[in-house]
Formats: C-alpha cells, sequence, structure tokens
C-alpha cells in the first residue's frame, strides 16, 4: 500500500513563528504537493514538486515556501505563520500523470 | 482555465438508499479525466472512482457509478445502498491529460442518516 505520512496531525503555534510541515512518501513517486483545505473553498494547490529541489507554484504560494531535497520528502514552510493561514494542511504524492495519494492532514492553529 | 463546480454543499440520504451528488466541469480540451475523491471524517482521502473523457462507458466501482455526460459537461457521482461508513466529504476532480495537477470542486458532504 502507499503510505504518506504528516509529520504532525495537529499543531499550534503563535503568529511569527517559523513553522515547519512535514511530508514522507514510501513509494518512489516523482511528484507531491502541498494543499491547502478551507470550508467551502475545497483543495487549494499551494506548491507542487516534480523531482528532488525541483518546484512550482500552485494557486496560493504567498507567505509559503518548500523545500525538496529528497525524493520522499517534502516540507512546507511558513517563514512567518500568521493567523490567517490557520488550516488544514493535505500532502499527496503521485507518479508522473497518475492518480495521487494523500496524508492524513495536519490541522494547524496559528494563534 | 478548467473549473470544476460542485452545487450541492451538503446533502442527506437514508441508509440504504441511493444518492446522487452533481459535478459540472468547464473545459476546452477534448481529453482529460475526472474523478471523485471521498475524503471521511479524521481520515485521509482516498480515490472512489475515475473516469476517463475518451471512454463512453461509464466507471463503476461497486456500488459507487458515475454518469458521465461529456457534452453537457457533468460527472455525478451515484452511492447505491447508502451505508454509513460512506458519509463523507466528497470532492469531483479534473486534470488535463500531460499535466499532474489536479483541479478540486468545493466539496459535498454527504450524510447518511441511520
Amino acid at each position: 500500500d502507499v503510505k504518506v505520512t504528516q509529520s504532525s496531525r495537529y499543531l499550534v503555534k503563535r503568529t511569527g513563528e517559523k513553522v515547519f510541515l512535514e511530508c514522507v512518501q514510501d513509494m518512489d513517486h516523482e511528484n507531491m504537493f502541498w494543499y491547502r483545505q478551507d470550508p467551502g473553498l475545497g483543495l487549494r494547490l499551494i506548491y507542487f514538486s516534480y523531482d528532488v529541489k525541483m518546484k512550482e507554484k500552485g494557486d496560493i504560494p504567498e507567505g509559503y515556501s518548500v523545500s525538496r531535497e529528497k525524493k520522499e520528502r517534502f516540507s512546507l514552510i511558513l517563514e512567518s505563520a500568521s493567523t490567517n493561514q490557520t488550516s488544514m494542511y493535505l500532502c499527496a504524492s503521485s507518479l508522473r500523470f497518475n492518480e495521487q495519494f494523500f496524508g492524513p492532514g495536519t490541522r494547524l492553529t496559528v494563534l | 482555465a478548467q473549473t470544476v463546480t460542485q452545487s450541492q454543499p451538503e446533502m442527506s440520504v437514508q441508509e440504504a438508499e441511493t444518492v446522487t451528488l452533481s459535478c459540472t466541469y468547464d473545459t476546452s480540451e477534448s481529453d482529460y479525466y475526472l474523478f471523485w475523491y471521498k475524503q471521511p471524517p479524521s481520515r485521509q482521502m482516498i480515490l472512489v472512482i475515475r473516469q476517463e473523457a475518451y471512454k463512453q462507458q461509464n466507471a463503476t466501482e461497486n456500488r459507487f457509478s458515475v454518469n458521465f455526460q461529456k457534452a453537457a459537461k457533468s460527472f455525478s457521482l451515484k452511492i447505491s445502498d447508502s451505508q454509513l461508513g460512506d458519509a463523507a466529504m466528497y470532492f469531483c476532480a479534473y486534470r488535463s491529460v500531460g499535466d499532474d495537477k489536479i483541479i478540486f470542486g468545493k466539496g459535498t458532504r454527504l450524510h447518511i442518516l441511520p
């Protein structure tokens, strides 16, 4: 079975803190994605990576950065967390042009 | 740009009954993929069913089937014999051929009434 894991299910941070969300997949997938899920807005793509050290901006990259130093790991970084970044963050991975597999999500609260 | 619209934010169905979730999309492409994803409460999102646009036959997976109307750009999901475990948020999604990114609708929350 494909497994996509995320470092935390729940996270509480303070405004201005630097936040790291980690995602690991064990199926040697080329692609990895970070989404943000908010009620009434569905899933919105933050960043996408199609290879190690390669990244592409999604629909809402402002306030976020990413890092992919190893194929299996994709990190989402909030340089200076703000309250409007309180949300559910979903990671996914896939082979090229194929089905995406999702992690369990991290519910981030920024106080 | 492609868009995906789910016009029903919430729906309810009695256990063992049949329910249909609606989805429409907009595209100028002739070939593409459509998906329904299920996100149960506090659990991981999983793929329920997929449809290739070049296939006329509607996809079916056990109790889940789709009604794909290409000309109308409609892609509805029918769940037969609804079970309590079907309660979830359902997302309709679109992917272009040759693209890795998926466009999601805003979701429909399905409640199953015992």
